[in-house]
């Protein structure tokens, strides 16, 4: 399968500090989406990217759909507390359904 | 709308026996997904389903069985269950490709 190699593995941080993480795919992607996952829920999407260069912004939330359709980024300023929980990147190739999903970014803001 | 529901929220099998897993979605969405998390892991795609009586393989799909019989239902089976099985299964969906996939709550399952 598609192997999408997400960066960092956690994060500890001050509130208010920003935050920044990526996601790096050997194969091309037509759509890029990140997710948040709170203990014990399913994965709430944040942003989707949907064309290479496109930046999206979601509140404090800033997403980049790279260049070379091989990597994503996110942002997050002024972290909160209500911040807290699993980062994931998810890809979708250019041909077929299936979405791949990267191995999450574990997000701890410290008050 | 209820959303993604999915039953049961945990459940304890022994080895070699079987179970289904049910996921229902009240949006009229076409296509619907099966995935696994295993601890410390991202999802990996079980089966999906792009309509009622099409379904097909995602990456890990040994060891399960799927159904799409209606829009709503996607159920999975598991027919000889092995601890391997053991993890948290999500189902989703969405309307088409480029709109939102929505999650449901979860399925906690542990083989011992």
């Amino acid at each position: 399968g598609q192997q999408l190699n997400q960066s960092p593995q956690s994060m500890f941080i001050q509130e208010g500090e920003d935050v920044s993480m990526n996601c790096t795919s050997s194969s091309i992607f037509n759509t890029w989406l990140w997710y948040k996952q709170d203990p014990g829920e399913g994965p709430v999407l944040l942003i989707a990217l949907y064309k290479a260069g496109e930046l999206t912004s979601n509140g404090r939330l800033t997403a980049q759909f790279g260049i070379t359709r091989k990597d994503s980024f996110l942002n997050i300023s002024a972290s909160i507390p209500s911040d807290v929980g699993i980062y994931f990147c998810a890809g979708q190739v250019d041909t077929g359904n299936q979405f791949y999903f990267g191995t999450g970014t574990s997000l701890t803001v410290i008050p | 709308n209820a959303g993604v529901t999915q039953t049961p929220k945990f459940r304890i099998l022994k080895i070699g026996q079987s179970m289904t897993l049910q996921c229902t979605q009240d949006m009229n969405h076409n296509y619907m997904y099966w995935y696994r998390q295993d601890p410390g892991m991202g999802l990996k795609l079980i089966y999906y389903s792009v309509g009622a009586g099409i379904t097909d393989k995602g990456e890990v799909p040994n060891g399960y069985n799927v159904s799409r019989s209606t829009t709503e239902d996607f159920p999975l089976r598991l027919e000889l269950a092995a601890p391997s099985q053991t993890s948290v299964y999500f189902c989703a969906s969405i309307l088409t490709l480029g709109y939102e996939q929505y999650f449901g709550p979860g399925t906690r399952l542990t083989v011992t």
